[in-house]
């Protein structure tokens, strides 16, 4: 059984760079046809995607997020992770990790972390 | 990027009924839509994937329709742990994205 697990700190000021890392267990991050995805979600509020990584390293990020996010992978620990620069109190939600699942035409998140609240607060 | 919109946004209903939430897309995304509910505190949970396909393990009492641009999802019979927010998503195109929600209590 695949699982996600996110962490980071739960407080970022304003003006900082909030980072996070998803740790992949019950299944190796190379194997298989996924990409990874961070999610994140204001309190309250819907679902908003901000990008995601293949296992080559390749990229795709929400033009909302193009200029401040970064994702990266490191497969020797099973983890890829997320950097968000420049971060204001917008940023405040529950950050969620995600897998990818691609078969043929279709894309689906079938696996989530439970998520990780981050306040940005000064 | 391809918009997506719910309605309702929140509905009432009893145990045994019927409940529909549809979703429309701001272009043509063929069946490239999923269905995830979300109950309060836990991460989504996928249901129906490519418009009408049941994820495995998914009661068949959910079900979803459509292609083109508008779509349908359905709870034959509300049982009290379909309480929850359910969202439609696209996969047509980047960026991926979600629908609003429709709350059901």
């Amino acid at each position: 059984q695949v699982q996600l697990q996110e962490s980071g700190p739960g407080l970022v000021k304003p003006s900082q760079t909030l980072s996070l890392t998803c740790t992949v267990s019950g299944g190796s991050i190379t194997s298989g046809n996924y990409y990874w995805s961070w999610i994140r979600q204001p309190a309250g509020k819907g679902l908003e995607w901000i990008g995601h990584i293949y296992t080559s390293g390749s990229t795709n990020y929400s033009p909302s997020f193009k200029s401040r996010a970064t994702i990266s992978v490191d497969t020797s620990k099973n983890q890829f992770s997320l950097m968000l620069t420049s971060v204001t109190a917008a940023d405040t939600a529950l950050y969620f990790c995600a897998r990818d699942r691609r078969v043929e035409w279709i894309s689906t998140f079938d696996y989530w972390g439970q998520g990780s609240l981050v306040t940005v607060s000064s | 990027d391809i918009q997506m919109t719910q309605s309702p946004s929140s509905l009432s209903a009893s145990v045994g009924d019927r409940v529909t939430i549809t979703c429309q897309a701001s272009q043509d995304i063929s069946s490239f839509l999923n269905w995830y509910q979300q109950k309060p505190g836990k991460p989504p949970n996928l249901l129906i994937y490519d418009a009408s396909n049941f994820e495995t393990g998914v009661p068949s009492r959910f079900s979803g329709s459509g292609s083109g641009t508008d779509f349908t999802f359905t709870i034959s019979s509300l049982q009290p742990e379909d309480i929850a927010t359910y969202y439609c998503q696209q996969y047509d195109s980047l960026p991926f994205t979600f629908g609003p929600g429709t709350k059901v209590d």
